[in-house]
């Protein structure tokens, strides 16, 4: 069975710091495919990244970045000099090869950019 | 302005109401999806919707009833439902291929409230 673990329920960090989030996951697969999304307060589900399980190279994006290691099952996400506007719930998602095309979502991780 | 859209927003109805919930993709994908969002678990899926067919059912309630006419249209009709069912239910939708699972976009959400 698939599962993917937030572990951090909330982070609260002051603007411009930077803020890491972190994502485990499990899968018996060789091929998957990892995501993260962005809920903000409005509720929309909003996609930041997908990464197929054969690319570990590290992406960066503006001022986010990604870490995916494939020996930890680990695809961390890193917001660099934080803002308020990144104040959300933070998504990580697992799919795998099989056939079964949903998603397996953590259980999210809010974090408040405060002024 | 998301591809993905969602009506109502907002529905309060009693446990013997029937009601449904729309969800239209702009996107010209192939796959649409049901998730229920409350507070107390992770996105959970409901259902899936491949080239119209249903290919998944998560084990839903009988209460919850999905009908997908065509590609680009998905509803969810519920009928007696309980106060548990209370939740913000959200529709997604993606362009599934054999080469892999491409990332899913969300709608708004449907902030459901069963009294």
């Amino acid at each position: 069975a698939q599962k993917v673990t937030q572990a951090q329920t909330e982070i609260s960090v002051v603007e411009k710091e930077d803020v890491t989030l972190d994502c485990v996951y499990e899968t018996r697969d060789t091929t998957y495919y990892l995501f993260w999304y962005k809920q903000p307060p409005s509720g929309e589900l909003v996609f930041l990244i997908r990464r197929n399980s054969f690319d570990e190279q590290n992406e960066i994006s503006g001022r986010y970045s990604w870490n995916f290691q494939k020996s930890t099952s680990s695809f961390n996400f890193t917001i660099t000099a934080s803002q308020v506007v990144d104040s959300a719930v933070y998504f990580c998602a697992l799919s795998d090869h099989t056939g079964r095309r949903a998603l397996t979502f953590g259980s999210g991780t809010r974090l408040q950019v405060q002024p | 302005e998301t591809g993905v859209t969602q009506t109502p927003r907002h529905l309060v109805m009693g446990m013997t109401n029937k009601k449904s919930l729309k969800c239209e993709q702009h996107l010209g994908h192939n796959a649409m999806y049901w998730y229920k969002q409350s507070a107390k678990k992770p996105l959970e899926l409901m259902f899936v919707y491949s080239l119209e067919e249903r290919v998944e059912n998560n084990s839903v309630p009988s209460r919850f009833s999905p009908e997908c006419p065509n590609s680009s249209h998905l509803f969810l009709h519920l009928h007696t439902l309980q106060p548990e069912d209370s939740a913000l239910y959200l529709c997604a939708s993606s362009q599934a291929s054999s080469a892999g699972y491409n990332e899913q976009f969300f709608g708004p959400g449907t902030r459901l409230t069963v009294l």
